[in-house]
């Protein structure tokens, strides 16, 4: 009963620096999701998928790409990384329905110095 | 469009006193609405949803919350505080037809004093 995985659980990069986020879900899910949680600011999505193969783009996507090729893990890189990228980073999963809502991981806290 | 307003960022209560958060929606169709709680440290958890059955809707550790169109409101409450109930709590409504995105407010956190 895995659910939502996210790795890794920490790390601190320098400026300029890229890296890659996983997210892998075993629930079946056909959409996925990648947000951003800043003090104040609440939830930001930065990309979401719906489905093997797609991404599209949230409200804040400028410096992330996302990949799905495969329908259980969604990717989200950072090719460059910035201080302004310093937060908590979560991932979700859900049914391509409006009452299931969304299963969360556990969150990527990323320091960028 | 949708969105969500939650009023006061935070919310002070002492153990055993009742809960209020409140949570109002803006939506062009007839909205799904939700409740998700944040541990410290730890990824959202839905709490509870309302999905157009009954307007009055139980969740996990005691809370509830009821919707009312009239006010547009889906106000979450819980009649007696727990320390372990300290955390931050998140509304949410989902958008209709093939768009199912889920538009977050932004967060009430909650302290319990003993």
């Amino acid at each position: 009963n895995a659910g939502v995985t996210q790795t890794p659980k920490f790390r601190v990069l320098k400026t300029g620096q890229s890296m890659t986020l996983l997210c892998a879900q075993d629930m079946n899910h056909e959409y996925m999701y990648w947000y951003r949680q800043d003090p104040g600011m609440g939830l930001r999505l930065i990309h979401y998928s719906v489905g093997e193969g797609t991404t599209a783009k949230g409200e804040v996507p400028d410096g992330y790409n996302v990949s799905r090729l495969k329908k259980q893990n969604f990717l989200l890189g950072l090719e460059s990384a910035a201080p302004s990228q310093t937060s908590v980073y979560f991932c979700a999963s859900s049914y391509e329905d409006r009452v299931s809502g969304y299963t969360f991981g556990s969150g990527t806290r990323l320091t960028v110095v | 469009a949708q969105s969500v307003t939650q009023l006061g960022s935070h919310v002070s209560v002492s153990e055993g006193a009742l809960v209020l958060l409140r949570c109002n929606y803006s939506s062009s169709v007839p909205p799904y609405l939700f409740w998700y709680v944040q541990y410290p440290n730890q990824g959202l958890q839905l709490l509870l949803k309302y999905t157009s059955a009954a307007t009055l809707v139980k969740g996990i550790n005691g809370f509830e919350a009821e919707f009312k169109k009239s006010e547009t409101s889906f106000h979450l409450t819980k009649p007696s505080a727990h320390m372990s109930d300290a955390a931050e709590y998140f509304c949410a409504v989902s958008r209709g037809g093939s768009n199912y995105k889920l538009t977050f407010g932004k967060g009430t956190l909650l302290t319990v004093n003993p």
